[in-house]
């Protein structure tokens, strides 16, 4: 069972349209962050957020930390065929000596 | 800087068989971490470390051994393969609490590992 629990599982929209991805969980997180994994790579981190309300803005990508810290999203703005692949969030645990990751996003953009 | 090293980065085994996947990192990071990616899904935990000496279960840590004698290195034992233990699995590690980037994860390339 997956405590963090990403939507939606797959995504495929047209270039230049925006979308959201969600990331929920029932737990609270002192830290929650966003990954970008390619086929046959290890994730890379996008971001880090650590304070409930949080907002982050990397390029056209936006990540929020919901006030209780049990949530998160992803927003991209003008998707680009570039942002193909599958975003996964992770959280720590107050105690911050582990990491879990939810589901996964598989997003494709289409030019 | 390597980074996070695996290997190997292929294998196969026969069920019941053993082997260690191998993991280092030259970054003198504190944290260390396994986990296994199943097609399609995200990353499940299977064991951690907060530094050498120490370690604990993640959240699928059954038929899996670690241990950290030293800072650089962290492997990751099968001790009887089994065809669901047919995955990817990753070696991660960060920096420690006083870093000001604790969260900072760090993968290594993967092994692909299949046994049948």
């Amino acid at each position: 069972t997956q405590l963090l629990e990403q939507s939606p599982q797959f995504l495929s929209i047209q270039e230049g349209e925006n979308l959201t991805v969600y990331c929920n969980s029932s737990s609270v997180f002192s830290s929650l962050q966003w990954y970008r994994q390619e086929p046959g790579e290890g994730p890379v981190l996008l971001v880090t957020v650590v304070t409930g309300g949080e907002v982050k803005k990397l390029k056209r990508l936006t990540f929020q930390f919901g006030d209780a810290r049990k949530d998160s999203s992803l927003h991209i703005t003008a998707a680009q065929p570039g942002d193909t692949g599958l975003y996964l969030c992770a959280g720590a645990y107050s105690s911050a000596s582990k990491i879990i990751f939810g589901s996964g996003t598989r997003l494709s953009i289409r030019p | 800087n390597a980074g996070v090293t695996q290997t190997p980065k292929f294998q196969v085994l026969k069920t019941g068989q053993s082997m260690t996947l191998q993991c280092a990192q030259d970054m003198n990071h504190e944290y260390m971490s396994w986990y296994r990616q199943d097609p399609g899904m995200g990353l499940r935990l299977i064991h951690y470390s907060v530094g050498a000496g120490i370690t604990d279960q993640g959240e699928v840590p059954n038929g899996y051994n670690v241990s950290r004698s030293t800072t650089e290195d962290f492997p990751l034992r099968l001790l009887s393969a089994a065809p669901s233990q047919t995955s990817v699995y990753f070696c991660a590690s960060r920096p420690g609490l006083y870093s000001g980037r604790l969260y900072e994860q760090y993968f290594g390339p993967g092994t692909r590992l299949t046994v049948t």
